[in-house]
């Protein structure tokens, strides 16, 4: 079954500062992979995918990720940190069950954005 | 406003209680997914229908049930309920092809507190 693992639960960059937040996955085959964010008192939203062809993909707000099947890797990142990317995000891969396709989710990495 | 919606937005009831949790559907959407948000669980797949009828199951217990209606709304039972049922539930739908692809798009989540 695929998994996937989200390293660091936290992670606290300062303003203007790199924002690498870490995601692995297991798969069999050929993964479809997404980052949602998850602001406060909120349901989750599609930050970008993975599917197939340009293993970099871009996404909302500045967010960028790298599908890198040698490493098994799709790691978020974003140039400079704003205040307002403080959220819970999370790495997801799709699962496929019974002819249906679940997305199962990473535990989540906190980002922690300091004036 | 995602287009997913879910009522009510906070229940707090007893322990061995039954509650039933809504959700209705992006338009046009024919698939409803339920998970369930915990600190120590993270994003638990629950269960998933497409057009009314009933695709793959996860994590899910017995004590619970879920069923999705003519008009693709969808509700979760909970019965017997314990103080470990206290969670976020969240509902996504995406579609109308069922796709590996396919986004989910989440409702805001209806938080449940079991005392």
């Amino acid at each position: 079954a695929q998994s996937v693992t989200q390293l660091g639960s936290h992670v606290s960059v300062s303003e203007g500062a790199l924002v690498l937040l870490r995601c692995n996955y297991s798969s069999s085959v050929p993964p479809y992979l997404f980052w949602y964010v998850q602001y406060p008192n909120q349901g989750l939203q599609l930050l970008l995918k993975y599917t197939t062809g340009a293993t970099l993909v871009k996404g909302i707000n500045g967010f960028e990720a790298e599908f890198k099947k040698s490493e098994t890797s799709f790691h978020l990142t974003k140039p400079s940190a704003h205040m307002s990317d403080a959220a819970e995000y999370f790495c997801a891969v799709i699962t496929a069950s019974g002819g249906s396709y679940i997305p199962t989710f990473g535990r989540g990495t906190s980002l922690i954005v300091h004036p | 406003d995602s287009g997913v919606t879910q009522t009510p937005k906070h229940l707090i009831t007893a322990t061995g209680q039954r509650v039933t949790l809504r959700c209705s559907p992006r338009s046009g959407d024919l698939s409803v997914y339920w998970y369930q948000q915990s600190l120590d669980q993270g994003l638990q797949f629950l269960i998933h229908y497409y057009n009314g009828e009933e695709r793959a199951k996860g994590n899910i217990l017995e004590r619970f049930s879920a069923q999705q209606f003519p008009d693709l709304h969808s509700e979760l039972n909970l019965s017997s309920l314990e103080l470990g049922d206290s969670a976020l539930y969240f509902c996504a739908s995406s579609g109308p092809r069922r796709a590996g692809a396919n986004v989910l798009t989440f409702g805001a989540g209806s938080r449940l507190t079991v005392l």
